[in-house]
């Protein structure tokens, strides 16, 4: 089956410095591809929906200057948090969308848990 | 707006009980739903996806059904055992906005 990796698995940062965070569709290209976001003993939120080659979309209430998304290619999109602060620090997932033939199916990456100190 | 609710919030049984968690939607105008399992600190695992033209997808111990009229799914566990413990979730795909809305998720305890 299709596979989207994540890197970093996890990250400790310092209040106040940026994080990057990769997704990447390995054997399939992806048009469009997704962030989440998972706070603890909750449900995935979706932050964002990334095209390949426009801007993000941004979910209400999500700042698009804070969370910077990237996607440079069908195969990889980034997530940079600015600034971070601590209530920045939960489980990020990513996925990645393709068309089969008569379905829309994604592929779910296997996150990163960012705790910012 | 999409909202996904499940009941129950969490379930304890005894091994080998049969179990189902009910997922309900307030949109009928999706293109498929999923159900997840999620282990605790772990990413998703798809467990099966439905289409919005079918009822029902069923996979070893695992069978799902969905009634897109009244906005309902069921994740039915034949047999549980104590590996089937984790968090399911359920999601649904709205036409015309690919992103999933996500459910707030059925904890499962099975007891050996």
């Amino acid at each position: 089956g299709a596979v989207v990796s994540q890197h970093p698995s996890r990250v400790i940062c310092k209040s106040g410095t940026s994080v990057k965070i990769e997704c990447r569709s390995l054997d399939f290209q992806a048009t469009t591809m997704f962030w989440y976001r998972q706070f603890p003993k909750q449900s995935l939120m979706l932050m964002a929906t990334s095209n390949e080659g426009s801007k993000a979309t941004y979910e209400q209430g999500v700042e698009k200057d804070k969370f910077l998304i990237n996607h440079a290619s069908l195969t990889l999109s980034t997530l940079t948090v600015t600034s971070a602060h601590p209530e920045d620090s939960s489980f990020y997932i990513c996925s990645a969308g393709t068309q089969g033939w008569d379905s829309y199916e994604q592929y779910f990456g296997p996150g990163t848990r960012l705790t910012v100190t | 707006k999409q909202e996904v609710t499940q009941i129950p919030a969490a379930l304890s049984v005894p091994e080998g009980e049969n179990l189902v968690l009910n997922c309900s939607f307030t949109d009928s105008a999706i293109y498929n739903l999923q159900w997840f399992r999620q282990d605790p600190g772990k990413g998703l695992t798809s467990l099966l996806l439905i289409q919005s033209s079918q009822r029902e997808q069923t996979s070893g111990r695992l069978n799902a059904s969905l009634d897109k009229s009244s906005g309902r799914s069921t994740l039915y566990i034949a047999a549980s055992q104590p590996g089937d413990s984790a968090t399911y979730l359920c999601a649904v795909g709205d036409t015309g906005r690919r992103a999933l809305t996500f459910g707030s998720g059925t904890r499962l305890q099975v007891q050996p």
